[in-house]
This record gives structure tokens, C-alpha cells and sequence, in this order.
């Protein structure tokens, strides 16, 4: 089956400093990928559509100045948490989806746990 | 608005069979979903339904009736790696998943 990536897995970083996660589809192009954010024991929330070669569409409340999305080629899209406060303390996940198959088909990434010190 | 309801935890025995249950309210309907999330770990897809019925998968099956805006996911001869936690999710009119918060599944022995 199709595989994605993230990276890191695991990030701590001090309060104000910048962190950058990545996500990869392995073994398929994708020109959707979409950002989620998860705080313990809640559901997923969608942050952001990233479009390969276009900007991010942004969910209501998600500050696109602070969560900034690169969808730069049709395998890599990287999310920036800017000037990071303990409150972004969360868990971040990625999904790719790939050209040709049903709108419902979502593959997702392993998850990026960060913590704000 | 949009909203899914799911209990927030259950229990089962081992070797049991049990039923987590979800009600839907999108805007829009292109089918719902059922994940299994371990701690600390991305969801896994277990079953999609766009069709009214069930669909039988090995010891999952998962039902939809979307004249009443809901579904069921069965877990049958249940094991200990069952624990987890299982997530409806209904995709909207964009394609868009709306996540329920999940059910947390404690297997006992």
C-alpha cells in the first residue's frame, strides 16, 4: 500500500523558536496533502489543504502566518509552526492523497509529537 | 453544524464481541470512515461505507444507514491488540473528513 512519512517523529524545542515538519509521500505522487492536530484525547482537526504548486487552504481559526505550509513538489509538503508557544504543544499529523483514485482515499503519515518547552 | 457522536470509552472481554456506535450530522455525505488509533500513533484505516448495509472485513465489520445518519463498527473475537482507540469519520460535501473524538476500547481478559 501507499506509504507516507513524517519527520521528526518526536520534537522538543524551546518556546518562540521555530520547528519545521515534514511529510513525504514514499511510493506515490501526490498533489493533495492535508495537516491535522491532535490534543490528547480529542479528535483530529483539519488545519489545512496543502495543493502542490499553489497556497494552502487554511480551516477557520488556523493562523496561516503562524502555520506555514510549502507543498513544493508532488511528494514534499513541510509545515512551520513559527515562533512556537507551550499552547502548540500537540500532535501533528499528515495525509497524501494520490491522483487517480477516489476522493475518499487518504493515506496518512505516522504523526510529528511536538512539545514547547 | 457539523457533528459526530461516538461513546467516549468502552469496555469488552477478550474473546467478546462488541459494537461502537456513531451518529453523523454533515454537510453533505461521501461516505464514513473507521480508524483504529493507538497511543501516541497515526490513525489506520479500517473500513469505509458510502452504500446503506453492512460490509464484513475479517473480525470487523462496519454498518451505515444513512437515512438515520449512522454507523456501527463490530469487532468480533476480541484480542488484547484491539485496545484502542476507534474514530468515525464522515466525509463531507468537499471531500473533507469531520472526525468524531473517538471511542476508547479497554479489552479486558
Amino acid at each position: 500500500g501507499a506509504v507516507v512519512s513524517q519527520h521528526p517523529s518526536w520534537v522538543i524545542c524551546k518556546s518562540g523558536t521555530s520547528v519545521k515538519i515534514e511529510c513525504r509521500s514514499l511510493d506515490f505522487q501526490a498533489t493533495t496533502m492535508f495537516w491535522y492536530r491532535q490534543f490528547p484525547k480529542q479528535s483530529l482537526m483539519l488545519m489545512a489543504t496543502s495543493n502542490e504548486g499553489s497556497k494552502a487552504t487554511y480551516e477557520q481559526g488556523v493562523e496561516k502566518d503562524k502555520f506555514l505550509i510549502n507543498h513544493a513538489s508532488l511528494t514534499l509538503s513541510t509545515l512551520t509552526v513559527t515562533s512556537a508557544h507551550p499552547e502548540d504543544s500537540s500532535f501533528y499529523i499528515c495525509s497524501a492523497r494520490p491522483p487517480g483514485q477516489g476522493l475518499e482515499t487518504q493515506y496518512f503519515g505516522p504523526g510529528t509529537r511536538l512539545l514547547v518547552l | 453544524g457539523q457533528n459526530i457522536d461516538q461513546p467516549t470509552e468502552m469496555t469488552a472481554t477478550e474473546g467478546a464481541i462488541v459494537q461502537i456506535n456513531c451518529t453523523y450530522q454533515t454537510s453533505g455525505f461521501n461516505g464514513l470512515f473507521w480508524y483504529q488509533q493507538h497511543a501516541g500513533e497515526a490513525p489506520t484505516f479500517l473500513s469505509y461505507n458510502v452504500l446503506d448495509g453492512l460490509e464484513e472485513k475479517g473480525r470487523f465489520s462496519s454498518f451505515l444507514s444513512r437515512s438515520k445518519g449512522y454507523s456501527y463498527l463490530l469487532l468480533k473475537e476480541l484480542q488484547m491488540k484491539d485496545s484502542a482507540s476507534y474514530l468515525c469519520a464522515s466525509m463531507d460535501s468537499n471531500y473533507q473528513l469531520i472526525w468524531g473524538a473517538g471511542t476508547k476500547l479497554i479489552i479486558k481478559p
